[in-house]
């Protein structure tokens, strides 16, 4: 089967940057995405790895490394908006998609 | 373009008996996803849609059925339901081609 682990807990101050990893076992996917979950609302689209290496949007990053079965998410210049659940999710070969068990991040004052 | 709705938003049910959930994807989305969230098994898919046809399907029993309709609209029923099945279910659509999904606000059930 298919399985994603992350962090379940992260913790860090406004302004700082927080590094979110996402390691796999999966026999294969097309790309590494990464949603993001405030309590009580729906997740939202953050970023998607098609290919190995670093994509960058605005405060996000995310990077994928196939050959490590790794990856992870970048947020910088931490702002309290960003307390929330951060998931990491692929579709299979199969075409299933699967997440990972969220990460939550506080961001103190 | 609107965002992806679902209906109800909250719903009540007692063990037995059956429930339809309903999603309206964004317009010109084909591809239509269901997943359960709960606080213990986090998100999982159920199943997805496209052009009228499930194209795949999460482990999930048989009294978890869907639907979707020529306008791309989809339903979700669970039938016989249980306490188990008290969770968020939320509905996501995509574009042709891409992994990016956009979910809805989601259907929260309470099974007593």
């Amino acid at each position: 089967g298919q399985s994603l682990e992350q962090p379940s807990e992260v913790t860090a101050v406004e302004g700082a940057i927080v590094q979110i990893n996402c390691t796999y076992q999966t026999s294969g996917f097309y790309g590494l995405s990464w949603y993001q979950q405030h309590d009580g609302g729906a997740p939202t689209f953050l970023s998607y790895n098609g290919l190995d290496g670093l994509e960058e949007t605005g405060r996000f990053s995310s990077f994928l490394s196939r050959s490590d079965s790794y990856g992870y998410l970048l947020l910088q210049e931490l702002q309290m908006k960003d307390s929330a659940s951060y998931f990491c999710a692929v579709r299979d070969y199969g075409q299933n998609f699967v997440f990972g068990p969220g990460t939550r991040l506080s961001v103190l004052p | 373009k609107a965002g992806v709705t679902q209906t109800p938003r909250y719903l009540i049910k007692t063990r037995g008996q059956q429930v339809t959930l309903s999603c309206s994807p964004i317009s010109g989305h084909r591809s239509v996803s269901w997943y359960q969230q709960t606080p213990g098994q986090g998100l999982q898919f159920l199943f997805e849609y496209f052009s009228e046809t499930q194209r795949n399907k999460g482990n999930f029993p048989g009294r978890f059925s869907g639907r979707q309709f020529s306008n791309s609209r989809s339903e979700m029923n669970v039938s016989t339901l249980e306490l188990g099945d008290s969770a968020l279910y939320l509905c996501a659509s995509s574009p042709r081609g891409q992994e990016t999904q956009y979910f809805g606000p989601g259907t929260r059930l309470l099974v007593l």
